[in-house]
Protein backbone atom coordinates (compact mmCIF):
# COMPACT_ATOMS: atom_id res chain seq x y z
CA UNK A 1 0.00 0.00 0.00
CA UNK A 2 1.46 3.13 -1.21
CA UNK A 3 1.64 6.43 1.42
CA UNK A 4 3.32 9.77 1.13
CA UNK A 5 4.78 12.09 3.95
CA UNK A 6 4.99 15.48 3.56
CA UNK A 7 8.45 16.93 5.69
CA UNK A 8 10.21 19.99 6.09
CA UNK A 9 10.26 23.24 8.05
CA UNK A 10 6.52 24.53 9.19
CA UNK A 11 8.24 28.46 9.18
CA UNK A 12 9.91 30.11 6.89
CA UNK A 13 10.00 33.87 6.37
CA UNK A 14 9.21 36.15 3.32
CA UNK A 15 11.58 36.25 0.20
CA UNK A 16 12.80 33.06 1.58
CA UNK A 17 12.90 29.51 -0.14
CA UNK A 18 9.97 27.07 1.19
CA UNK A 19 11.44 23.39 0.58
CA UNK A 20 9.64 20.36 1.71
CA UNK A 21 10.04 17.05 0.99
CA UNK A 22 7.58 13.73 0.56
CA UNK A 23 9.10 10.27 1.38
CA UNK A 24 6.81 7.59 -0.61
CA UNK A 25 6.57 4.19 1.03
CA UNK A 26 5.01 0.96 -0.41
CA UNK A 27 6.32 1.27 -4.06
CA UNK A 28 9.03 3.06 -6.04
CA UNK A 29 8.60 6.61 -7.51
CA UNK A 30 10.61 5.71 -10.51
CA UNK A 31 8.36 3.03 -11.67
CA UNK A 32 4.27 2.98 -13.26
CA UNK A 33 3.09 5.72 -15.03
CA UNK A 34 2.90 7.85 -12.06
CA UNK A 35 2.82 11.63 -11.67
CA UNK A 36 3.92 12.76 -8.64
CA UNK A 37 2.76 16.33 -7.60
CA UNK A 38 1.88 18.52 -4.92
CA UNK A 39 -0.80 20.37 -4.07
CA UNK A 40 -1.63 23.23 -1.25
CA UNK A 41 -4.71 24.28 0.30
CA UNK A 42 -4.94 27.85 2.51
CA UNK A 43 -6.66 27.62 5.66
CA UNK A 44 -9.74 27.85 5.00
CA UNK A 45 -9.80 27.78 1.24
CA UNK A 46 -9.62 25.47 -1.56
CA UNK A 47 -7.40 23.57 -3.38
CA UNK A 48 -4.50 25.33 -5.68
CA UNK A 49 -2.59 22.69 -7.58
CA UNK A 50 1.35 23.39 -7.82
CA UNK A 51 2.61 21.09 -9.99
CA UNK A 52 4.27 17.48 -11.08
CA UNK A 53 7.22 14.82 -11.49
CA UNK A 54 6.56 12.11 -13.69
CA UNK A 55 8.34 8.79 -13.10
CA UNK A 56 10.60 9.67 -15.90
CA UNK A 57 11.86 12.94 -14.45
CA UNK A 58 9.81 15.42 -16.31
CA UNK A 59 8.14 18.53 -14.59
CA UNK A 60 5.24 20.44 -15.41
CA UNK A 61 4.10 23.47 -13.53
CA UNK A 62 1.11 25.74 -12.58
CA UNK A 63 2.11 28.98 -14.68
CA UNK A 64 0.67 31.01 -11.49
CA UNK A 65 3.47 30.23 -10.15
CA UNK A 66 5.98 31.40 -12.70
CA UNK A 67 9.28 30.56 -12.18
CA UNK A 68 9.15 30.07 -8.27
CA UNK A 69 8.59 26.40 -8.49
CA UNK A 70 11.12 23.67 -8.65
CA UNK A 71 10.10 19.63 -8.16
CA UNK A 72 12.66 17.31 -8.00
CA UNK A 73 12.71 13.32 -7.45
CA UNK A 74 15.54 11.98 -5.68
CA UNK A 75 14.74 8.01 -6.34
CA UNK A 76 17.47 6.54 -4.74
CA UNK A 77 15.71 7.96 -1.42
CA UNK A 78 12.15 7.44 -2.80
CA UNK A 79 11.67 11.34 -2.49
CA UNK A 80 10.44 13.94 -4.61
CA UNK A 81 10.43 17.63 -3.49
CA UNK A 82 9.44 21.09 -4.00
CA UNK A 83 10.89 23.85 -3.62
CA UNK A 84 9.06 27.44 -3.61
CA UNK A 85 11.11 30.44 -3.83
CA UNK A 86 10.42 34.67 -2.71
CA UNK A 87 7.49 32.95 -0.54
CA UNK A 88 4.70 35.79 0.88
CA UNK A 89 2.41 35.54 3.48
CA UNK A 90 -0.03 34.41 0.33
CA UNK A 91 2.32 30.99 0.36
CA UNK A 92 1.17 30.02 3.33
CA UNK A 93 -1.25 26.91 3.16
CA UNK A 94 -1.32 22.91 4.00
CA UNK A 95 1.26 21.35 1.13
CA UNK A 96 0.11 18.39 -0.19
CA UNK A 97 1.92 15.61 -1.80
CA UNK A 98 0.07 13.08 -4.33
CA UNK A 99 0.34 10.89 -6.61
CA UNK A 100 -1.56 11.39 -10.09
CA UNK A 101 -2.43 8.38 -12.33
CA UNK A 102 -3.52 10.58 -14.92
CA UNK A 103 -7.02 10.77 -14.53
CA UNK A 104 -7.49 10.92 -10.56
CA UNK A 105 -4.96 11.41 -7.45
CA UNK A 106 -6.34 8.24 -5.72
CA UNK A 107 -2.85 8.70 -2.97
CA UNK A 108 -2.21 11.96 -0.37
CA UNK A 109 -0.24 12.37 2.25
CA UNK A 110 -1.48 14.02 5.31
CA UNK A 111 -0.28 17.41 4.45
CA UNK A 112 2.05 19.70 5.78
CA UNK A 113 1.30 23.37 7.52
CA UNK A 114 3.41 25.96 6.48
CA UNK A 115 3.37 29.69 7.74
CA UNK A 116 5.31 32.38 5.92
CA UNK A 117 6.28 34.74 8.80
CA UNK A 118 9.15 36.81 9.98
CA UNK B 1 -6.59 26.92 -17.96
CA UNK B 2 -9.71 25.42 -17.72
CA UNK B 3 -12.11 27.17 -15.19
CA UNK B 4 -13.99 24.87 -12.96
CA UNK B 5 -17.24 26.21 -11.62
CA UNK B 6 -19.22 24.22 -8.47
CA UNK B 7 -23.00 24.84 -7.42
CA UNK B 8 -24.03 25.77 -4.78
CA UNK B 9 -21.31 26.54 -2.24
CA UNK B 10 -22.96 25.06 0.07
CA UNK B 11 -26.22 23.15 0.61
CA UNK B 12 -28.10 21.57 3.78
CA UNK B 13 -30.25 18.55 3.20
CA UNK B 14 -31.49 16.53 5.86
CA UNK B 15 -30.75 12.95 6.79
CA UNK B 16 -31.47 10.03 4.47
CA UNK B 17 -32.62 12.84 1.32
CA UNK B 18 -30.47 13.47 -1.81
CA UNK B 19 -27.80 15.92 -2.52
CA UNK B 20 -26.49 17.05 -5.77
CA UNK B 21 -23.77 19.18 -6.39
CA UNK B 22 -23.10 20.76 -9.98
CA UNK B 23 -19.75 21.21 -11.61
CA UNK B 24 -19.21 23.17 -14.69
CA UNK B 25 -15.86 23.19 -16.96
CA UNK B 26 -14.90 26.24 -19.23
CA UNK B 27 -14.05 23.31 -21.80
CA UNK B 28 -14.83 20.13 -22.49
CA UNK B 29 -12.83 17.17 -20.57
CA UNK B 30 -13.96 15.03 -22.85
CA UNK B 31 -11.35 12.72 -24.71
CA UNK B 32 -12.63 11.70 -27.94
CA UNK B 33 -9.72 9.31 -28.07
CA UNK B 34 -11.30 6.96 -25.41
CA UNK B 35 -14.52 9.05 -24.98
CA UNK B 36 -13.70 9.20 -21.08
CA UNK B 37 -14.20 11.94 -19.20
CA UNK B 38 -11.46 13.13 -17.45
CA UNK B 39 -13.67 14.41 -14.27
CA UNK B 40 -12.94 13.60 -10.64
CA UNK B 41 -14.50 14.35 -7.58
CA UNK B 42 -12.74 14.53 -3.85
CA UNK B 43 -14.87 14.35 -0.34
CA UNK B 44 -12.22 16.25 2.60
CA UNK B 45 -12.83 16.52 5.88
CA UNK B 46 -12.19 19.01 8.34
CA UNK B 47 -8.02 18.20 8.77
CA UNK B 48 -7.89 15.40 6.53
CA UNK B 49 -6.88 15.22 2.66
CA UNK B 50 -8.78 14.90 -0.24
CA UNK B 51 -10.44 11.68 -0.63
CA UNK B 52 -11.29 9.95 -4.11
CA UNK B 53 -14.47 9.23 -4.68
CA UNK B 54 -15.41 9.15 -8.32
CA UNK B 55 -12.99 9.19 -11.19
CA UNK B 56 -13.62 9.35 -15.27
CA UNK B 57 -16.73 11.35 -14.13
CA UNK B 58 -18.68 8.38 -13.18
CA UNK B 59 -16.37 5.62 -12.17
CA UNK B 60 -16.65 4.98 -7.95
CA UNK B 61 -13.62 4.68 -6.50
CA UNK B 62 -12.85 1.00 -4.83
CA UNK B 63 -14.39 1.02 -1.21
CA UNK B 64 -16.94 4.40 -1.72
CA UNK B 65 -20.21 3.76 -0.50
CA UNK B 66 -23.00 3.25 -3.76
CA UNK B 67 -24.60 6.03 -2.48
CA UNK B 68 -22.65 8.13 -4.32
CA UNK B 69 -22.51 8.55 -8.28
CA UNK B 70 -21.48 10.67 -10.43
CA UNK B 71 -23.37 12.00 -14.17
CA UNK B 72 -22.56 13.94 -16.61
CA UNK B 73 -20.16 14.59 -20.22
CA UNK B 74 -18.42 17.49 -21.45
CA UNK B 75 -18.35 20.17 -19.42
CA UNK B 76 -21.38 19.75 -17.35
CA UNK B 77 -20.96 16.84 -14.46
CA UNK B 78 -23.54 16.04 -11.28
CA UNK B 79 -22.07 14.50 -8.07
CA UNK B 80 -25.56 12.79 -6.69
CA UNK B 81 -25.27 11.72 -2.89
CA UNK B 82 -28.71 9.86 -3.11
CA UNK B 83 -29.22 9.51 0.57
CA UNK B 84 -27.66 11.29 2.90
CA UNK B 85 -25.49 9.87 5.99
CA UNK B 86 -24.07 12.07 8.84
CA UNK B 87 -20.61 10.62 7.93
CA UNK B 88 -20.95 13.04 4.42
CA UNK B 89 -20.74 16.02 6.08
CA UNK B 90 -17.92 17.08 4.37
CA UNK B 91 -16.99 19.77 1.50
CA UNK B 92 -16.66 18.29 -2.04
CA UNK B 93 -14.49 19.17 -5.19
CA UNK B 94 -14.20 18.25 -8.60
CA UNK B 95 -11.24 18.68 -10.22
CA UNK B 96 -10.33 17.80 -14.47
CA UNK B 97 -7.95 16.11 -15.74
CA UNK B 98 -7.83 16.79 -19.44
CA UNK B 99 -5.28 18.89 -19.12
CA UNK B 100 -2.28 20.95 -16.98
CA UNK B 101 -2.64 22.50 -14.80
CA UNK B 102 -4.84 20.77 -12.77
CA UNK B 103 -8.05 23.01 -11.74
CA UNK B 104 -10.09 22.50 -9.07
CA UNK B 105 -13.77 23.67 -8.55
CA UNK B 106 -13.96 25.79 -5.58
CA UNK B 107 -15.35 23.15 -3.64
CA UNK B 108 -19.59 22.77 -2.20
CA UNK B 109 -20.11 22.49 1.29
CA UNK B 110 -22.46 19.68 2.57
CA UNK B 111 -24.15 20.22 5.99
CA UNK B 112 -27.09 18.35 7.98
CA UNK B 113 -30.48 20.41 8.06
Amino acid sequence: QVQLQESGPGLVKPSQTLSLTCTVSGGSISSGSYYWSWIRQPAGKGLEWIGRIYTSGTTDYNPSFKSRVTISADTSKNQFSLKLSSVTAADTAVYYCARDVGYDTNKWGQGTLVTVSS
Amino acid sequence: DIVMTQSPDSLAVSLGERATINCKSSQSVLYSSNNKNYLTWYQQKPGQPPKLLIYWASTRESGVPDRFSGSGSGTDFTLTISSLQAEDVAIYYCQQFYSTPRTFGQGTKVEIK
